[in-house]
């Protein structure tokens, strides 16, 4: 079964404090890895994603992650957090055999305070 | 930047009725999708649509459900008889080359939906 966790339902971290928001994925075949923000009243914005290559990709807005096929984790990092930064970001995985649909983690709110 | 939009971005209805929730894909994608998150629940794939016809659906998109492009801009989700249940929020996303697992999907501000 292919799903995604990701374990803490908050984070909270001190303006200009490196961040991290952790996932860990389960998928049938290569996995394809992303994150995605929502911003109060907007929609999911496509913050990054993982195909093949480098551990480490980077994204919009100074976000990284990095993949970690042995711990099957795909964690969101930022060297130095801003307050803007602060919404609810979400893990996601696609499996190699399965074109449609993304399976979502639960969510998990960043609170970035200055 | 182009943008997925769906109206209303809040819908209140009476436990049976019939609900349409709209929403208008980035205009030169080709698959499109319905996805619910529950509120404090994760976001959940409804279904798929490419070519005019469903190529996935979830075990939630039961019969209650229907899915359409009435025109080349529009893509709707119909709810038939509605329950308290399906109290949500509703994403809509398109693709401009789903068949590939690694393109993302751009999504919409989502459809409150409220269920009395």
């Amino acid at each position: 079964a292919q799903s995604v966790a990701q374990p803490e339902d908050q984070v909270n971290v001190a303006e200009g404090n490196p961040l991290t928001v952790k996932c860990t994925y389960s998928v049938s075949g290569n996995p394809y890895l992303f994150w995605y923000v929502q911003y109060p009243n907007r929609g999911l914005q496509f913050l990054l994603k993982y195909i093949t290559g480098d551990n480490l990709v980077k994204g919009s807005y100074g976000f990284e992650a990095e993949f970690n096929k042995s711990q099957t984790s795909f964690h969101l990092k930022k060297p130095s957090a801003l307050v803007s930064d602060s919404a609810l970001y979400f893990c996601a995985v696609r499996g190699e055999y399965n074109f449609n649909k993304f399976y979502f983690g639960s969510g998990t709110k960043l609170n970035v305070k200055p | 930047e182009p943008e997925v939009t769906q109206t209303p971005s809040h819908q209140v209805t009476q436990m049976g009725q019939e609900v349409i929730l709209r929403c208008v894909p980035i205009s030169n994608h080709l698959y499109f999708y319905w996805y619910r998150q529950i509120l404090g629940q994760k976001v959940e794939f409804l279904v798929s649509f490419y070519n005019n016809e469903i190529s996935e659906k979830s075990e939630i998109f039961d019969d209650q459900f229907s899915v359409e492009r009435p025109d080349g801009s529009n893509f709707t989700l119909k709810i038939r008889s509605t329950k308290l249940e399906d109290s949500a929020m509703y994403f809509c996303a398109s693709s401009d080359i789903g068949g590939r697992s690694y393109n993302e999907q751009f999504f919409g501000p989502g459809t409150r939906l409220t269920v009395l």
